[in-house]
């Protein structure tokens, strides 16, 4: 089954413990990207990623780390959360770029204390 | 100046009757319009992509866009209490070697019985 999958879906932490979200994708796509979303904001991009070792920056960068070292995987490293970085986080794909639909993952949940 | 811009909602409309939503973005020379649908607490699905001037229509949906106005919508035609969720409109920035993808906060409608 052709997925996008986010690990861990839920994630309660404290403040400057680093953490990582993993994402993986099955589809062989080349762009991947993670997003945040807030209530009233909508989804925010983050990081993006057009193929192996080609990351950019999105909208809201800051506080976050992102590597692709393999083209189906796609972490979200937070080195240092902050409460301001409690939100729901997504991971997408596409098969080329930003001008193909995104396949989304489930989600991950993540509460800063 | 948001870069994408949705109605607020949220938007209540009759079982049958017709839905609209409407996006405006602020790049002139965008090229990809997406609608997604997201279900509370579940990851943002498309619905449906449109590339060029004019209607597309997908089942009970049509998008519409209109390039020189800077406007895409989305029609939900005989609406089913099923279509209650949120909708976003994403749009696909021009800028030259920039893929970032631009979401709208979303637009939530609820069908009534």
């Amino acid at each position: 089954e052709a997925q996008v999958t986010q690990n861990p879906r839920y994630l309660i932490t404290v403040t400057g413990k680093k953490l990582t979200v993993t994402c993986s994708q099955n589809m062989n796509h080349e762009y991947m990207s993670w997003y945040r979303q807030d209530p009233g904001l909508g989804l925010r991009q983050i990081y993006y990623s057009m193929n192996v070792e080609v990351t950019d920056k999105g909208d809201v960068p800051e506080g976050y780390k992102v590597s692709r070292k393999e083209k189906r995987n796609f972490p979200l490293i937070l080195e240092s959360p902050s409460p301001n970085q409690t939100s729901l986080y997504f991971c997408a794909s596409s098969l080329r770029d930003s001008n193909q639909p995104q396949h989304f993952g489930d989600g991950t949940r993540l509460s800063i204390l | 100046q948001k870069e994408v811009e949705q109605n607020s909602g949220p938007l209540s409309v009759p079982e049958g009757a017709i839905a609209s939503l409407n996006c405006t973005y602020s790049d002139r020379g965008s090229q990809s319009f997406f609608w997604y649908r997201q279900y509370s607490g579940k990851s943002p699905e498309l619905i449906m992509f449109i590339y060029s001037n004019g209607d597309k229509e997908d089942g009970r949906f049509t998008a519409q866009l209109n390039k020189a106005s800077q406007y895409v919508s989305l029609l939900i035609r005989d609406s089913q209490p099923s279509d209650s969720a949120t909708y976003l409109c994403a749009v696909n920035l021009s800028r030259s070697n920039d893929y970032k993808l631009s979401f709208g906060a979303g637009t939530t409608v609820t069908v009534r019985a």
